[in-house]
């Protein structure tokens, strides 16, 4: 499986789009990226996924480069709820997800 | 839809002690996992079942044991706590898509405490 990395932290001032990196240089052709975060001690939240193009939903934009070693999760307006912790995991057809360390989103007023 | 339902949410234990953590979905999910999280730490995959009466190993399987019995229940043992672990518990269920993405819900987690 592809490891990834991320920073270990991150401030966005609030309304200000947060621009989260992924960098996941040996993912190959079959493998998905997925985004995840966990707000304080909650149960981690399903946030977005994409193979090869970029995607949108409600909660956020994923943006994968062409050749797919790396992505960026985007935040268009981020608000105080959004400080978070993000986990950015790449996983193929197999059925163990593993979580990595993450990135901690701070959202400052 | 209850979602993905822990039991219990709260628990201390004394060393040597066992118990058992309780996983129910009513999502039709084939796919189960467990997962801990020690403070200031990421998830670790525990182990997971991809059916009834299926399981496999994750990351950290020592000292846990996890049955399947039926699809909608995922069971994690400890038949002798220790204080190493201490630590949130996390399960999750998923379905696999017609894309072949996988997808997680995860509990609310159970926070246990071995003294």
């Amino acid at each position: 499986d592809a490891k990834t990395t991320q920073p270990p932290s991150m401030d966005c001032a609030e309304g200000r789009a947060a621009n989260l990196p992924c960098n996941h240089s040996t993912i190959s052709g079959n493998e998905y990226v997925y985004w995840y975060r966990q707000i304080h001690s909650q149960g981690p939240q399903y946030i977005i996924h994409g193979l090869k193009n970029n995607e949108t939903n409600e909660m956020a934009s994923l943006i994968i480069t062409e050749d797919r070693k790396s992505s960026t999760l985007i935040l268009p307006h981020a608000t105080l709820r959004d400080t978070a912790v993000y986990y950015c995991i790449v996983r193929g057809m197999g059925n163990d997800m593993r979580f990595g360390a993450g990135t901690r989103l701070t959202v400052k007023p | 839809n209850a979602g993905v339902t822990q039991t219990p949410k709260f628990r201390v234990l004394k060393t040597g002690q066992s118990m058992t953590l309780l996983c129910a979905q009513d999502m039709n999910h084939e796919y189960m996992y467990w997962y801990r999280q020690d403070p200031g730490m990421g998830l670790r995959l525990i182990h997971y079942s991809v059916g009834e009466g299926t399981t496999a190993k994750g990351e950290v399987p020592d000292g846990y044991n996890v049955s399947r019995l039926k699809k909608q229940n995922f069971l994690l043992g400890l038949e002798s706590a220790a204080p190493s672990q201490t630590s949130v518990y996390f399960c999750a269920s998923s379905y696999h898509g017609s894309s072949g993405a996988n997808v997680l819900t995860f509990g609310a987690g159970s926070r246990l405490t071995v003294l």
